[in-house]
Order: C-alpha cells, then structure tokens, then sequence
C-alpha cells in the first residue's frame, strides 16, 4: 500500500523559515515524479512545486517561486519542500502527491498524503 | 493560465439520485488532459478521474467523465451516502496546472 507521511508543519512568525518532509513507502519512490500541494483554511487547492523522478526537472508556482525550494533523497525515499521568506498568506494545509509518472510535468497526482499544517503569524 | 469554473458551487441532492458536476476553462485543455478529485472533510483529496473519462484505480463504475476542449462533466449515476464531499477539476495540459474552486455535494 502506498503511505505518503508528511512531517515538519507548525507554526512559524513571517520572515521566517520552515523545512517539510514527506517519507514514502510501498512504491519504488525513484520511479515517479513527486509535489506539494497546498490548501488554505477552507479553501481550494492550489500546486506548490514538482520534482521529477531524478530531480532533473523541477517547477514552482509563480507564488513561491524564489522562496520555496522542492527537493529528494531517493535514498531515504523522502521528498522536502524548504521554505524561506514565509508569509501569512503561507498558511495551509501542505499535501505530499506522487504522480503518476515520471516527469514532473503535466502532474496527476495519486495518491496524497494526510498533509501537515503550516500557520505563518506573528 | 488557464482558469477552470466549476458549477454549481453547491449541488443538493438526495441517495439514489444523479449527480452531474461542470468544469468549464478559460482555453482549450490539450489532450483532455483533465482529472477529477474528490474530497471528503478532513481527509485529503482522492483521484478520481483523470484524461478526462479514465478512472483511476479502485474508483466505482458509477463515477464517469466527459468533455474536451473548454468544457468537462463528472457524473455519478446513482448517489450513495459515502460520495457527499467536495468534488475538484484540475487541468494538466498546461506548464501550470491549476485547479477549479470545488463543487460541493450536499445531502437534500
């Protein structure tokens, strides 16, 4: 069974930085492209970053892009999103995808993780 | 970007009836590659569908999707107690893929 945990959520003032994991198993975790996708507090959904298979492609969303860096270590089959800078509007649940292929590009993402908090206030 | 508007905002609907969910976008999606995802309170979303009518793994035969171009459908042909939850279009045919605001199935 494919298990997504994330980890690393919490709460953090503005400025300041933040660094979230997400430890895979019940896959060959080197085979596929992984991301982040983030929820606000009764939002909707919104992309976050993707890494391919080999860390050889990777995407941010316009919002992040500069302040946010994705990561892998295929050897631990782990995925890591580094946040610095961070903002209120930050704030969100922070899911753990795998996607359905390789490349990070034109991602489905199947299945999720449970997802942990991020709370950006001073 | 492409920006999807999913309707109605809310639909209300009781077991047993049909569901039928709109996702609209603002250009063509390329090769209908549109997915559907369902979310139930507290839990994470769960793939549904995905190239615009193929279901994902373990996904009941009573969900179905349609559509190309702007405009996309997901039905559920017959409502069981279990399928109320907030339904999401995303596209992926783009170099952002994004996400429509959420359909939220209610019991009537």
């Amino acid at each position: 069974e494919v298990q997504l945990v994330e980890s690393g959520g919490g709460l953090v003032q503005p400025g300041r930085s933040l660094r979230l994991s997400c430890a895979a198993s019940g896959f060959t975790f080197d085979d596929y492209a992984m991301h982040w996708v983030r929820q606000a507090p009764g939002k909707g959904l919104e992309w976050v970053s993707g890494i391919s298979w080999n860390s050889g492609s990777i995407g941010y969303a316009d919002s992040v892009k500069g302040r946010f860096t994705i990561s892998r270590d295929n050897a631990k089959n782990s995925l890591y999103l580094q946040m610095n800078s961070l903002r209120a509007e930050d704030t969100a649940l922070y899911y753990c995808a795998k996607d359905m292929k390789g490349g990070y590009s034109n991602p489905r993402f199947d299945p999720w993780g449970q997802g942990t908090l991020v709370t950006v206030s001073s | 970007e492409i920006v999807l508007t999913q309707s109605p905002g809310t639909l209300s609907l009781s077991p047993g009836e049909r569901a039928t969910l709109s996702c609209r976008a603002s250009q063509s999606v390329s090769s209908s590659y549109l997915a559907w995802y369902q979310q139930k309170p507290g839990q994470a979303p769960r793939l549904l569908i995905y190239g615009a009518s193929s279901r994902a793994t373990g996904i009941p035969d009573r969900f179905s999707g349609s559509g190309s171009g702007t405009d996309f459908t997901l039905t559920i042909s017959r409502l069981e107690p279990e399928d109320f939850a907030v339904y999401y279009c995303q596209q992926y045919g783009s170099s952002r893929n994004t996400f429509g605001q959420g359909t939220k199935l209610e019991i009537k």
